[in-house]
């Protein structure tokens, strides 16, 4: 069964660096999106893509963040200046973009940043 | 922004039991989800709702997507040790396909 794949499964980075998270969607799905979790904390999300441009975004994907499709099967997000309110598990999902009401969020492993 | 209330927000019971846990708002979500995440995991899609009123099984679990569009249940009937995990709901409104994550159930099971 196809999956949404994450590299690398851990990063950890000094404050100010800048980090880039990978991300691969399934493969035949056309939206993709960016979650984090802090630490014992709920879902939240990020921000999604469709078409090669942001289709929505929350109030937390500032302009430290951006997201970039390079080819064919990556989707990546970056953060310029990292801070130590970064430090959190980021999942990136995807779905085929069919009608929202019926589109299905699938998503990956994460990846656990640490800021310090 | 929308809200999920997400309640309880921890279980512990014995292994046969049976688990219930909801998720309230106080907007209306076209889409209700129940998502299982393992710890050091992502979430794992559960069971999927996108009628009001609809009711939906998986297996053991069964999950219900509230007449009014702002509430949902999922149920586990007889629990078992691998039951045990964080439990979110998460719901999509009209505005974009963005998911509205509860703050998690988690469930420990004894054997």
């Amino acid at each position: 069964e196809p999956e949404v794949t994450q590299t690398p499964s851990h990063q950890v980075t000094q404050m100010g660096q800048e980090v880039i998270l990978r991300c691969v969607p399934i493969s035949n799905h056309l939206y993709f999106y960016w979650y984090r979790q802090i630490l014992g904390q709920k879902v939240e999300f990020l921000v999604s893509f469709y078409n090669n441009e942001i289709s929505e975004k929350s109030e937390i994907f500032d302009d430290q963040f951006s997201v970039e499709r390079p080819d064919g099967s990556n989707f990546t997000l970056k953060i310029r200046s990292t801070k130590l309110e970064d430090s959190a598990m980021y999942f990136c999902a995807s779905s085929r973009g069919e009608l929202a009401s019926t589109d299905t969020q699938y998503f990956g492993p994460g990846t656990r940043l640490t800021v310090l | 922004g929308q809200q999920l209330n997400q309640s309880p927000q921890s279980m512990f019971i014995q292994e046969g039991e049976d688990v219930s846990m909801n998720c309230t708002s106080s907007s209306i979500f076209n889409t209700w989800l129940w998502y299982k995440q393992d710890p050091g995991e992502g979430p794992v899609l559960l069971i999927a709702l996108y009628k009001a009123g609809e009711l939906t099984s998986n297996g053991r679990l069964t999950a219900q997507f509230g007449i009014t569009r702002k509430d949902s249940f999922l149920n586990i009937s007889a629990s078992i040790p691998s039951d045990v995990g964080i439990y979110f709901c998460a719901g999509q409104g009209n505005a974009g396909n963005m998911l509205t994550f509860g703050g998690g159930t988690r469930l420990m099971v004894k054997p």
